[in-house]
C-alpha cells in the first residue's frame, strides 16, 4: 500500500498570508491527525478527523483549522500566518480510534517570512 | 493528562555498541506506547508499539523495547549500533486519539 502523502513538501509564505496543506491517508484509513513540529515546542497535536468530523483538537488558536473529505483526504488551513507558525506539519493516518497505530507522512515544511 | 519523559536529548555510541534510549511515561494504567524514528528531512517512522500483549516488544531494524510497569518505563535498545541508526528517536503515549510525544533523543553513531 502507498503510504501517507502530503503536499506540498515545502512552502514559503509571508506574515499575514494563509496556507492550505493537504494530506492523503493510507488507503482504508479513516482517521487523519495533524501535528506541528518545531525545535522549541517539539511535536504537538493539532486535531484529528474521522468520517469528515473533527473528533479532537489540540491547544492551538482558531487560525488553525482543518477538514476531511468523504474520501478521507484531509486539509489543514492556517490563516493570518505568523513567524511562529514556521514548522514541519505532519499528517498521520490510522484505521480508527485510540490505540491504533498512527502512520506518518513526510511532512510539509512551512517557512513564514 | 499523560506525559512522556525522554532522558538525554543526545546519545552518542560507537558503531557496534549497545544503544539504550530511555523513556518514562506518567500513566497510571498500562497505556499504548510507541517508539518512532525520524531521519533528517523526513516524517516519523514507526519502530515498535506496546499494546499489553507482551512486555518485550520487537521492532524493525533490530530494535526492541521492554515495558516495565513498576518503573513506568519503556526503554528502547539495540544490541549493536549501525551508522544508519543515526537519527532522532521519539517515544510517545496514546491518549485517546492523540499521541503525546517526548522531546526526542538524537542518536549519533561514531565509526
Amino acid at each position: 500500500k502507498a503510504g501517507v502523502t502530503q503536499t506540498p513538501r515545502y512552502l514559503i509564505k509571508t506574515r499575514g498570508q494563509q496556507v492550505t496543506l493537504s494530506c492523503s491517508p493510507i488507503s482504508g484509513h479513516r482517521s487523519v491527525s495533524w501535528y506541528q513540529q518545531t525545535p522549541g515546542q517539539g511535536l504537538q497535536f493539532l486535531f484529528e478527523y474521522f468520517s469528515e468530523t473533527q473528533r479532537n483538537k489540540g491547544n492551538f488558536p482558531g487560525r488553525f483549522s482543518g477538514r476531511q473529505f468523504s474520501n478521507s483526504r484531509s486539509e489543514m488551513n492556517v490563516s493570518t500566518l505568523e513567524l511562529g507558525d514556521s514548522a514541519l506539519y505532519l499528517c498521520a493516518s490510522s484505521l480508527e480510534d485510540g490505540g491504533e497505530t498512527q502512520y506518518f507522512g513526510p511532512g510539509t515544511r512551512l517557512l513564514v517570512l | 493528562a499523560q506525559s512522556v519523559t525522554q532522558l538525554g536529548s543526545h546519545v552518542s555510541v560507537s558503531e557496534g555498541a549497545l544503544v539504550l534510549l530511555r523513556c518514562n511515561y506518567s500513566s497510571s494504567v498500562p497505556p499504548y506506547l510507541f517508539w518512532y524514528v525520524q531521519y533528517p528531512n523526513q516524517g516519523l517512522q514507526l519502530l515498535l508499539k506496546y499494546t499489553s500483549a507482551a512486555t518485550l516488544v520487537k521492532g524493525i531494524n533490530g530494535f526492541e523495547a521492554e515495558f516495565k510497569k513498576s518503573e513506568t518505563s519503556f526503554h528502547l535498545t539495540k544490541p549493536s549500533a549501525h551508522m544508519s541508526d543515526a537519527a532522532e528517536y521519539f517515544c510517545a503515549v496514546s491518549e485517546g486519539r492523540e499521541l503525546i510525544f517526548g522531546t526526542g533523543t538524537r542518536l549519533q553513531v561514531f565509526p
